[in-house]
Formats: structure tokens, sequence, C-alpha cells
């Protein structure tokens, strides 16, 4: 079944420390893909987005992800994070020419200062 | 800015009732879509419309029905409510370009008691 898949579904750091959350997705066509955030309280929004090109990504607040086509892959970097990133991670998959939006199960980051 | 307006944040419904759950966007995108968000579940896919009374099911459309009359309003109808649809209710809408960032509201917090 087609499907998007966050391994980590909580994690927890401390400030300053690196970050990496997976994100697998199963589609077999051609993808765009996103990570979006959900501050406590707040409505979801979007995070980066990769549609074609560089594989590898910029996002706001620091975050990058990199997209490895062979392992239907794109996970979410982001070298220090602070206690401001506490927040919920959601991947998300659109399959090219379709309008489809899917997104994975979240991951929960909590930093501690 | 983009707006998505979603017509409660709480509701408090009793099991059998018809609830409807409305969502207004007002940057004239075609896509619109109703997310159920559950924890350790993510956000799953109930229904989307990419024009006016155009819909298709996503992954969980049982027990849901939609509408959507103008370009800027979906309603998300629960026929007869459930406890098992006690959730977050989100909305968001989108471009009709394959993979445009979707914009999201603030949700909808439906208690079926």
């Amino acid at each position: 079944a087609q499907s998007v898949s966050q391994h980590n579904h909580h994690v927890i750091l401390s400030e300053a420390a690196s970050l990496e959350l997976g994100c697998n997705y199963s589609y077999g066509g051609t993808v765009n893909l996103f990570w979006y955030v959900q501050y406590p309280g707040q409505h979801l929004q979007l995070l980066l987005k990769y549609f074609s090109g560089d594989p590898l990504v910029k996002g706001i607040k620091g975050f990058e992800a990199e997209f490895i086509k062979s392992k239907f892959s794109f996970n979410l970097r982001k070298p220090s994070v602070q206690w401001s990133d506490t927040a919920e991670y959601f991947c998300a998959v659109n399959v090219r020419n379709t309008d489809k939006l899917i997104f994975g199960t979240g991951t929960r980051l909590q930093v501690f200062p | 800015d983009v707006k998505v307006t979603q017509s409660s944040r709480y509701l408090v419904k009793r099991t059998g009732e018809k609830v409807f759950l409305e969502c207004v966007q007002d940057m004239d995108h075609e896509n619109m879509f109703w997310y159920r968000q559950d924890p350790g579940l993510g956000l799953r896919l109930i229904y989307f419309s990419y024009d006016v009374k155009m819909k298709e099911k996503g992954d969980i459309p049982e027990g849901y029905s939609v509408s959507r009359e103008k370009k800027e309003r979906f309603s998300l109808i629960l026929e007869s409510a459930s406890t098992n649809q006690t959730s977050m209710y989100l909305c968001a809408s989108s471009y009709n370009q394959g993979g445009t960032e979707a914009f999201f509201g603030q949700g909808t917090r439906l208690t079926v008691v």
C-alpha cells in the first residue's frame, strides 16, 4: 500500500544537539515532498518543500532536507536545535499529477534548555 | 496572508447527531482537503475536492461526506456522529498545480459524547 513513514515518533534533545528526522515513502511515481511543522497551539505551516532540482533543500529556521530517490527518503535535518523548535513535525507526499497530499504519522520533538 | 478559516474551534455533539464542519478559504484555491489528526496516527485524509462539486475519497471516508457548492467553502458532514469520530479535524487548501503548498486552518476539536 502507498504510505508515508516517519520512524521517529518522539525525539528528545538538548539545545545545540543535531537533529535528523526520518521520512520514507512508498509511492512509485514522481513525487513532491514536504515537511510541515505544528508548534504547540498553532496551525500546521510549511517548513520546506522539494519539487525538482537540487535534492538538498533549505527551509525556514535553519532546517534542511535531502531527497534520496534511490532510498525513497526525505530526511529533515538541523545542525543545532533550539528550545523554540519544540513542535510536531510531519512529512507529506504529493504524487505528481494528482492533488492528493498524504501525511506521515508525525514526530514529536522536545528540546530541553 | 492566506486564510483558511474553520467555523468552530471546539464542538461537543451527542452520538447520532448530524454534524457540519465548515471551512472557508480566501485564496481562490482549487483544492480543499479535510483531515483528521489523532495522536500517533498523524493526519489522515478523509476527503478532498479539486473543484466545485467535485470530490474524491481519501483514506478514511467511512462515516463522512462532504459538500463543495462554492469554490471557497468546503463542508465536512458527519451523518450520524459516533464516539470514535472524536478527533481534531483540519481543513486545508492549495492551488491545483500538483504539489503547491497547502495552507491549514486552526482545526476543530470535536468531542462526541
